[in-house]
């Protein structure tokens, strides 16, 4: 029962490089968002998708890109990193019924842009 | 500009206390609320719904709405150490699941 993986778990760049995180869930939920928790601004939505194909802009989608090419991976990358850019990632999926309105988190990828 | 505001904290209550953290919502036609607790280092975890007005029961776990206050509460009766963590309040005010908006988080302390 793996559930939702990200990685990598840590990664440490450098401003202007390209980083990929990468989420893969095993429950086949239709949903998946990508969110990023910064001390002071708390969970913030950068991109979510409705299924294979639908991806749309949350809160903060500048500077990010996103693709789902297969229901279980959610990419997510950030063509030209930027200190701003330093957080920790959760990738977090959720079934097409949202009776509960309930996440399934990752356990977050902490990103830092130096 | 939705928002969800909460009293970042830290709350310290002793063992066997309750709990009472609070939440606050600028959209009123927001429809549902969740709070999730977040461990440190750790990612969130889903702990309570509720969608109607009144008090919904969960255990040791109290949520409270009141839309037409625009405020939502959660009580944790017994409260123990395990219970140290911070505590999410999130709304879906669009009925869609990308329509979640979290507070920035209340850090509950809870001391032996």
């Amino acid at each position: 029962d793996a559930g939702i993986t990200q990685s990598p778990r840590y990664k440490i760049t450098e401003t202007g490089r390209q980083v990929t995180l990468m989420c893969h869930q095993t429950w086949s939920h239709s949903y998946m968002f990508w969110y990023r928790q910064d001390l002071g601004h708390g969970l913030r939505l950068i991109y979510y998708s409705a299924a294979a194909d639908i991806t749309d802009k949350g809160e903060v989608p500048d500077g990010y890109v996103v693709s789902r090419s297969k229901t279980e991976n959610f990419p997510l990358t950030l063509e030209s990193a930027t200190r701003s850019q330093t957080s920790v990632y959760f990738c977090a999926s959720s079934p097409a019924n949202w009776g509960t309105g309930e996440l399934f988190f990752g356990e977050g990828s902490r990103l830092t842009v130096l | 500009q939705k928002e969800v505001e909460q009293n970042s904290g830290p709350l310290s209550v002793p063992e066997g206390a309750i709990a009472s953290l609070n939440c606050t919502y600028s959209d009123r036609v927001s429809q549902s609320f969740f709070w999730y607790r977040q461990y440190s280092g750790k990612s969130p975890e889903l702990i309570m719904s509720i969608y109607s007005n009144g008090d919904k029961e969960d255990g040791r776990f109290t949520a409270q709405l009141n839309k037409a206050s625009q405020y939502v509460s959660l009580l944790i009766r017994d409260s123990q150490p395990s219970d140290s963590a911070t505590y999410l309040c999130a709304e879906n005010y669009g009925g869609s699941q990308g329509n979640l908006i979290f507070g920035k988080g209340t850090k509950l302390s809870v001391k032996p």
